[in-house]
């Protein structure tokens, strides 16, 4: 079975750029077909796609963030990463990792999903 | 790119049907046949229910089911039950790579 689990400070401080990683378990990264992709969602609020990465190291990134934005890949530890720059207190929200499945081109669903990790920016 | 729009709430008593819309564009909802539905209550990490319009991943319950008319999609829950009280979020794929969900709708089990 399939798991995600997102690991990374809770606490960032502004300005700083906010880091977190993916570890997969039960089943490869390198999976053809999938991208692997961050979700996040301000307390209260709603979802955002922030960008998918393939194992190849190809990436997609939601046009809004796109320059704050980076996403690795180290398939040699089955994990991903997330880097976000020039953090605000509008960055504060809970981050998911989540398998996303690509098809013929197309961006379609997440599944599964990580439990999620709170990221808090405040000094 | 904007967000999707679905009602910010719908309610239902068990045993009922609720509907739930998520409205967008020719861009995205109307424009692909791949937009998805996740559960999520609270605290947890949303859930897959539904993907291509229509599709039921396995073991998710057929009382869900989806819908897509125009630039508007829709989560039917069928004999609602106490369980299916939670949050509900559709996505599109928006084009030029990009993906967009929407703004949610809580559903409430009376």
């Amino acid at each position: 079975q399939l798991q995600l689990q997102e690991s990374g400070p809770g606490l960032v401080k502004p300005s700083e750029t906010l880091s977190l990683t993916c570890t997969v378990s039960g089943g490869s990264i390198s999976s053809s077909s999938y991208y692997w992709g961050w979700i996040r969602q301000p307390p209260g609020k709603g979802l955002e796609w922030i960008g998918s990465i393939y194992y190849s190291g190809s990436t997609y990134y939601n046009p809004s963030l796109k320059s704050r934005v980076t996403i690795s890949v180290d398939t040699s530890k089955n994990q991903f990463s997330l880097k976000l720059s020039s953090v605000t207190a509008a960055d504060t929200a809970v981050y998911y990792c989540a398998r996303h499945k690509r098809v013929r081109g197309v961006f379609n669903w997440f599944d599964p999903w990580g439990q999620g990790t709170l990221v808090t920016v405040s000094s | 790119q904007s967000a999707l729009t679905q009602p910010p709430s719908a309610s239902g008593s068990p045993g009922q049907s609720v509907t739930i819309s998520c409205t967008g564009t020719s861009s995205d909802v109307g424009g692909y046949n791949y937009v998805s539905w996740y559960q999520q209550h609270p605290g947890k990490a949303p859930k897959l229910m539904i993907y291509e319009v229509s599709k039921r991943p396995s073991g998710v319950p057929d009382r869900f089911s989806g819908s897509k008319s125009g630039n508007t999609a829709s989560l039917t829950v069928s004999g609602l039950q106490a369980e299916d009280e939670a949050d509900y979020y559709c996505s599109s794929y928006a084009g030029s790579n990009n993906l967009v969900f929407g703004t949610g709708t809580k559903v409430t089990v009376l």
